[in-house]
């Protein structure tokens, strides 16, 4: 079956970079796209960015300039890479499986939940 | 961006009544690129509803939606305990993907 399973310190400091790994089972990273969904306390929903089947990324420009995702398809892993840590960082980052076609993140891992805090 | 915006933030319905969600695009939106997804408390988000009115798998039949261009609509028909959970809707029409701010629902 179809798993994703987010893995990661979950204590940061600010200026830091954050190092989140995504490892997905029961389909291929070559087949399917994973994205990043980073949810703050108690707040909703923001798409950080995608890395399509293709190798192709798309990044939300609102954290573009610190954000890197990439994948290493022989593990089936995804890597979010976001430097330059600030306190508003701090939530739960979700990866999900997502489809080019129509942009549905159709499975979800469990989140990892970083603090960002000094 | 487009910005969804979800109507009610909160509703407090009783078991069996029937509650309605509206998203409201800031630009017209495919039908194709528009989906719901449910996240129960302390859980992940669940997809419920994809392109704007087909149930994932495994969904039950309660749960439905509809819309077109800028207005969408998700309703479960017959609420149920189980439900309790925030719901957002979100766009994969264009780049950045976004959700609305998401609504509440509790059970009296």
């Amino acid at each position: 079956q179809v798993q994703l399973e987010e893995s990661g310190p979950g204590l940061m400091q600010p200026s830091e970079t954050l190092s989140l790994t995504c490892t997905v089972s029961g389909f291929s990273l070559t087949s399917n796209g994973v994205g990043w969904v980073r949810q703050p306390l108690g707040k909703g929903l923001v798409w950080m960015g995608t890395i399509w089947a293709g190798g192709s990324i798309n990044y939300n420009s609102a954290v573009q300039s610190r954000l890197s995702i990439s994948r290493d398809t022989s593990k089936s892993q995804v890597f979010l890479k976001m430097n330059s840590l600030q306190p508003e960082d701090t939530g739960t980052y979700y990866c999900a499986r997502s489809t080019r076609g129509n942009g549905i993140f159709d499975y979800w891992g469990q989140g990892v939940m970083v603090t960002v805090s000094s | 961006a487009i910005v969804l915006n979800q109507s009610p933030s909160s509703i407090i319905a009783s078991q069996g009544e029937k509650v309605t969600i509206t998203c409201r695009a800031s630009s017209s939106i495919s039908s194709n690129y528009l989906h719901w997804y449910q996240q129960k408390p302390g859980a992940f988000p669940k997809l419920v509803i994809y392109s704007t009115s087909y149930r994932a798998s495994g969904v039950p039949s309660r749960f439905s939606g509809s819309g077109s261009g800028t207005s969408y609509s998700f309703t479960i028909s017959r609420v149920e305990a189980e439900d309790v959970a925030t719901y957002y809707c979100q766009q994969g029409s264009s780049n950045p993907f976004t959700f609305g701010s998401g609504t509440k629902l509790e059970i009296k």
